[in-house]
């Protein structure tokens, strides 16, 4: 079945700063979309974007589905948007949907 | 509140027990969808349930059940309990049966002890 891969595994932000996180998977996918864990442990829907480019204020994701990866960018972070980022697709018919391991955030005050 | 609804929020029963974790997902939404979330496993998909019936099926063990009731809240069952089955154990819904725009619950935290 796919695979799914995260890098990096975990990151450490200054409020304010710039971040991306990387998702790599080894199947064309025709469903890719990206979680967010907060702390509490909500999960939280962000984007689903089996290709191309989506932005949601802060947040903007990005899809090369010919190159088999998909892109997590964060700006001007905030300790809000610590947790844990996750990203998950599945292939063809198989309606399993695969998840990574995650990308641990901590944003610092 | 997210909509989806998960009871009991924790659990704790010892191995060899069977367990029964509810949903009631979002108004409106047709599918549920059932996950495990170890801390070495990360999440693990189980079953996906669309208006009562099975749409699709992951790693989920025979000592596992679950089922879509016609009011569309789903229950999973979880027998003969083993200590490896500690996890927190979610509920996710969605109008439709694509498999994406998931609203989660807050989970089901289960300890075996």
């Amino acid at each position: 079945g796919i695979q799914v891969e995260q890098s990096p595994p975990d990151l450490i932000l200054q409020e304010g700063a710039n971040s991306t996180l990387r998702c790599n998977f080894s199947d064309s996918v025709n469903n890719l979309q990206w979680f967010h864990q907060n702390p509490w442990g909500q999960l939280i829907n962000l984007f689903y974007i089996p290709s191309g480019t989506k932005q949601n204020g802060r947040l903007s994701a990005t899809t090369v589905a010919t190159e088999r990866y998909s892109l997590l960018y964060i700006s001007s972070s905030q300790t809000t948007d610590s947790g844990v980022y996750f990203c998950a697709a599945y292939a063809g018919n198989n309606r399993k949907l695969i998840w990574g391991l995650g990308t641990s955030l901590a944003v610092n005050p | 509140d997210s909509g989806v609804t998960q009871t009991p929020k924790h659990l704790i029963t010892a191995t060899g027990q069977r367990v029964t974790l509810r949903c009631s997902p979002r108004s409106g939404d047709l599918s549920v969808y059932w996950y495990q979330q170890s801390l070495d496993q990360g999440l693990q998909f189980l079953i996906q349930y669309y208006n009562g019936e099975e749409r699709a099926k992951g790693n989920i063990l025979e000592r596992f059940s679950a089922q879509q009731f016609p009011d569309l809240h789903s229950e999973l069952n979880l027998s003969s309990l083993e200590l490896g089955d500690s996890a927190l154990y979610f509920c996710a819904s969605s109008v439709g049966d694509n498999n994406y725009g998931y609203t989660f619950g807050s989970g089901t935290r289960l300890t075996v002890v």
